[in-house]
């Protein structure tokens, strides 16, 4: 049973250029997590989604990102327009639906993508 | 909004000794988590306690959730340079279940 996979897990984009972070989590897992973590800091939630569905994106800066969850296929997190700040480690995670007698159950985490913008 | 906080955020320890990282919540969780990451790697859940004063114990590693469902805490026992990393908690306010609010980590520091 294959973990959360992450790609790419390293990424080089230059000023205003469009970054996609991808993510597939552990099959039967239908809740996706997107996090952000800077060096030497803690992991900061950004957006949390079901299939087709986003749940909660408080954490997502109002501008120039954006998460989706299709039916088929990835969760997408695309920042568009990157900037120098936006260079950090984006971690997703997975877990199983809630509502099959395990909620409030663990986060696996993937690999991370670590992007810098350069 | 709710917060999570980890003490202390740093800790060096000499191999043998003990370390213990607390985590406080200001309000109520439904349960709290913990993960470690290594450097350069990522979270990789340890424990989930859910009852009120549970305790429970991996080995050398020691959790606790308090009687309030308010905190917890991470003990461990004659440390090894194994156990470097950052330890993390996270939990579930007991109002919202929709995503973990996480501590900014303990970072863990081992010399042999």
């Amino acid at each position: 049973n294959a973990g959360v996979m992450q790609n790419p897990r390293h990424l080089v984009r230059r000023r205003g250029q469009e970054a996609r972070l991808r993510c597939s989590p552990m099959k039967g897992h239908s809740h996706v997590y997107w996090y952000r973590q800077l060096p030497e800091e803690g992991l900061k939630f950004m957006v949390y989604l079901q299939k087709e569905n986003i749940i909660d994106e408080s954490g997502m800066p109002k501008e120039r990102f954006s998460a989706e969850f299709p039916k088929e296929g990835p969760s997408i997190l695309r920042i568009q327009q990157v900037v120098r700040g936006d260079s950090a480690a984006y971690f997703c995670a997975s877990s199983p639906m809630i509502g099959q007698g395990r909620q409030n159950t663990e986060a696996f985490f993937g690999q991370g993508t670590r992007l810098t913008v350069v | 909004g709710q917060q999570v906080m980890q003490i202390p955020q740093y800790q060096h320890v000499q191999e043998g000794e003990d370390f213990t990282t607390y985590c406080n919540s200001s309000t109520t969780l439904s349960n709290i988590q913990w993960y470690k990451q290594r450097p350069g790697g990522h979270p990789v859940f340890l424990i989930q306690l859910v009852k009120s004063g549970e305790v429970k114990k991996q080995k050398r590693l020691t959790f606790q959730f308090g009687e309030a469902k308010k905190n917890s805490s991470l003990h461990i026992t004659a440390t090894q340079t194994t156990d470097v990393g950052t330890y993390f908690c996270a939990g579930y306010n007991a109002g919202n279940n929709r995503k973990l609010i996480w501590g900014l980590g303990t970072s863990l520091a081992v010399n042999p």
